[in-house]
C-alpha cells in the first residue's frame, strides 16, 4: 500500500487563524480524502480532493472553512480557516484506488490541531 | 440518522478470548464493508474488509461474518493479546469510495 505522510503532525493554533496541513503520498493515487476526527470520536468524511479541480464536499462542510487543493496525484492540503476551538479534532488524509481492491482506503498518521 | 451502528462502545477481554464487535446497517446498497484498527495517536489500518456475496473472510486472526439478511456484519479477534488493545471501526461503502464509519470500540486485551 502506499505510504502516507503528513504536516504537520500537530499544532496549536490561536482562534481566527488558518491552518494548512499537507498530506503526502509515495505514489500516484486515484482518490484522495479529507477527514475530520473529534477528540473520542469516529470519522467523517470532509471531502474528495480532486485532481485539478474543485474538490467536493460533504453535507456540513464548505470550501469557505476547509479549502482544498490537489494540484497532483500525489499531494494536496486541507486548509482550516478562520478557526474556533470547536475546529480541534485529528484531520486524516486518506487514498483509494490502487491495488486488487479499488475501494481499499488507506490513511496518514493524521494531523492533531488543537484551537485556543 | 446513524447509518451504521456499531456495539458494543468498549470492550475487555482476558488474554486469550476472542472479542466480538458487531455492526448493523439499514441500507441495502451497501456493498463493500471494512474493518479498520486504531492505536493512539495513529492513523487507522485496514484489518480486513469482505463484501456481500460471501459470508465469512478470514485473514489471519480476524474474522468477518456477514449476515446479509440481517443487514449485519462483525469482527472476530482469536487468541487475542494486550498487542490488540485499540479501537476498532466498522464502515460501510456503496458502489463509490465513501466510506461512512461506525462510531467505534474501545478493545483491552488484559494481559
Amino acid at each position: 500500500s502506499a505510504v502516507i505522510s503528513q504536516k504537520p503532525s500537530r499544532d496549536i493554533c490561536q482562534r481566527g487563524t488558518s491552518l494548512t496541513i499537507q498530506c503526502q503520498v509515495d505514489s500516484q493515487v486515484t482518490m484522495m480524502f479529507w477527514y475530520r476526527q473529534q477528540p473520542g470520536q469516529s470519522l467523517t468524511l470532509i471531502a474528495t480532493a480532486n485532481q485539478g479541480s474543485e474538490a467536493t464536499y460533504e453535507s456540513g462542510f464548505v470550501i469557505d472553512k476547509f479549502p482544498i487543493s490537489r494540484p497532483n496525484l500525489t499531494f494536496s492540503t486541507l486548509t482550516v480557516s478562520n478557526m474556533s476551538p470547536e475546529d480541534s479534532s485529528i484531520y486524516l488524509c486518506s487514498v483509494a484506488g490502487e491495488g486488487g481492491e479499488v475501494r481499499e482506503q488507506y490513511f496518514g498518521p493524521g494531523t492533531r490541531l488543537t484551537v485556543t | 440518522q446513524q447509518q451504521v451502528k456499531q456495539s458494543p462502545q468498549s470492550l475487555i477481554v482476558q488474554k486469550g478470548g476472542i472479542p466480538i464487535i458487531n455492526c448493523a446497517y439499514e441500507n441495502t446498497a451497501f456493498d463493500y464493508f471494512p474493518w479498520y484498527q486504531q492505536f493512539p495517536g495513529k492513523g487507522p489500518a485496514l484489518l480486513i474488509a469482505i463484501r456481500p456475496d460471501v459470508s465469512e473472510k478470514k485473514e489471519g486472526r480476524f474474522t468477518i461474518s456477514f449476515n446479509k439478511s440481517a443487514k449485519q456484519f462483525s469482527l472476530h479477534i482469536m487468541d487475542s493479546q494486550p498487542g490488540d488493545s485499540a479501537t476498532y471501526f466498522c464502515a460501510v461503502s456503496s458502489g463509490t469510495y465513501k466510506y461512512i464509519f461506525g462510531t467505534g470500540t474501545r478493545l483491552k486485551v488484559l494481559a
